[in-house]
């Protein structure tokens, strides 16, 4: 059980465009999701946290109208990185979580590579 | 000072043996505490979850928790090769539960 999945895996795309990755409770309703951002040898960078139906929350130093987070149902989240230039060029991993207990599941992680 | 510190190695033992990791953490009000597995490209995988101090034991793994001296360690009994991976402390900050981790220890385990 508590599977996440994240599509796509890998992307690149050209610098301007945008790119939108899903991220999926499979097996479970997560009342909340989190959206991180890794760049290589680096630890988890926490980009945002959303709750289903609301708003994300955004950490500081993340551009809300760059990186746009939907939280459309209690299985669903998307991250829609806009305009996309190569310093965005990173490992994005979503998580979901049953607030009550805390636990965080994590999907494979989207690679995406802006040229 | 951050508030998970974790040595990010590497670490590189012969297959068999016992492997010891730690973090320590600054905020006494943290109450719950998470190891993650990492490998090369992959999402993080949960490997174990403590509340507040004790021990935790899961086949070969077992995390500790000491309050007193802010101290969480997970060990790793009769270590495999197929245990090479980055592993992640991180607690619980917030009603949300956003985590912080650490910065990762990279082990690597010798046949």
């Amino acid at each position: 059980g508590a599977v996440v999945s994240q599509h796509p895996s890998w992307v690149i795309c050209k610098s301007g465009t945008s790119v939108k990755i899903e991220c999926r409770s499979l097996d479970f309703q997560a009342t909340t999701m989190f959206w991180y951002r890794q760049f290589p040898k680096q630890s988890l960078m926490l980009m945002a946290t959303s709750n289903e139906g609301s708003k994300a929350t955004y950490e500081q130093g993340v551009e809300k109208d760059k990186f746009l987070i939907n939280h459309a149902s209690l299985t669903l989240s998307t991250l829609t990185v806009t305009s996309a230039h190569p310093e965005d060029s990173s490992f994005y991993i979503c998580s979901a979580s049953v607030t009550v207990d805390y636990e965080q599941y994590f999907g494979p992680g989207t690679r995406l590579t802006v040229t | 000072q951050k508030e998970v510190e974790q040595d990010p190695g590497p670490l590189s033992v012969p297959e068999g043996a016992i492997v010891s990791l730690n973090c320590t953490y600054s905020n006494s009000a943290f109450q719950y505490f998470m190891w993650y597995r990492q490998y090369s490209r992959k999402g993080p995988e949960l490997l174990m979850y403590t509340y507040s101090s004790g021990n935790k034991e899961d086949g070969r793994f077992t995390a500790q928790v000491d309050k007193s001296s802010k101290y969480i360690s997970l060990f790793i009994r009769d270590s495999q090769p197929s245990d090479s991976a980055t592993y992640l402390c991180a607690t619980v900050e917030g009603s949300q539960g956003n985590l912080i981790f650490g910065k990762g220890t990279k082990l690597s385990v010798k046949p």
